[in-house]
């Protein structure tokens, strides 16, 4: 089955410590990989994503994340968090057949400590 | 990039009745999504939406809870019928947009309750 799968639904970092968010999917999910962040009481916002070319793919906010092809991840960085960081951040996949419309895992939320 | 207009960002709904969400988006599509994002949980998608055709329900949706329609290339509804305070959750849609190389877009979101 396509799956994407976050490991660890709670992240907690210190204000301007490196912030590492994990994502695996399955071999069966096209090689399109997205990262989205949810402010609280917000809609998604688009951070990267991978579609072709370059592995390492850089996004806005100072993120960034490398598609592993032979790792099946698609873990998301940034090298010094900020406490505006706090959020809830989703990985997707796109869904293969003829639907096309995006799975995603079940969240991590970011808290950032001062 | 593609925008799209949902309606209402939020509302609070009396148990038995319905809800109507609209999206209307500022360019043609083929397909629209709908997701549902209970509290504290990811997004779901509920069904597909293609214009001329029936939408396609995932598993666990019903037309009878929730019937869409696409009357055309850039507007679609969904309707949560029959409310309970179960129900309440966020509901958003969602497009690719063509050309944009696997760019997808979503709505703000609505955000039902359900009392």
């Amino acid at each position: 089955a396509q799956s994407v799968t976050q490991l660890g639904s709670h992240v907690s970092v210190s204000e301007g410590a490196l912030v590492l968010l994990r994502c695996n999917y399955s071999s069966s999910v096209p090689p399109y990989l997205f990262w989205y962040v949810q402010y609280p009481n917000q809609g998604l916002q688009l951070l990267l994503k991978y579609t072709t070319g370059a592995t390492l793919v850089k996004g806005i906010n100072g993120f960034e994340a490398e598609f592993k092809k032979s790792e099946t991840s698609f873990h998301l960085t940034k090298p010094s968090a900020h406490m505006s960081d706090a959020a809830e951040y989703f990985c997707a996949g796109v869904r293969g057949g003829s639907q096309g419309n995006l799975i995603f895992g079940k969240g991590t939320k970011l808290s950032v400590k001062p | 990039s593609a925008v799209i207009s949902q309606k209402p960002s939020r509302d609070i709904c009396q148990r038995g009745t319905s809800l109507t969400i609209q999206c209307q988006v500022d360019s043609q599509v083929t397909m629209m999504f709908w997701y549902r994002q209970q509290p504290g949980q990811s997004l779901t998608l509920i069904a597909t939406a293609n214009q001329g055709s029936e939408a396609t329900y995932e598993s666990g949706f019903v037309i009878d809870k929730f019937p869409i329609s696409r009357p055309n290339l850039t507007f679609s509804t969904l309707t949560v019928s029959n409310l309970s305070p179960e129900d309440s959750s966020i509901y958003l849609c969602s497009v690719e947009i063509p050309g944009q190389g696997r760019g997808y877009t979503f709505g703000s979101g609505t955000r039902l309750t359900v009392v």
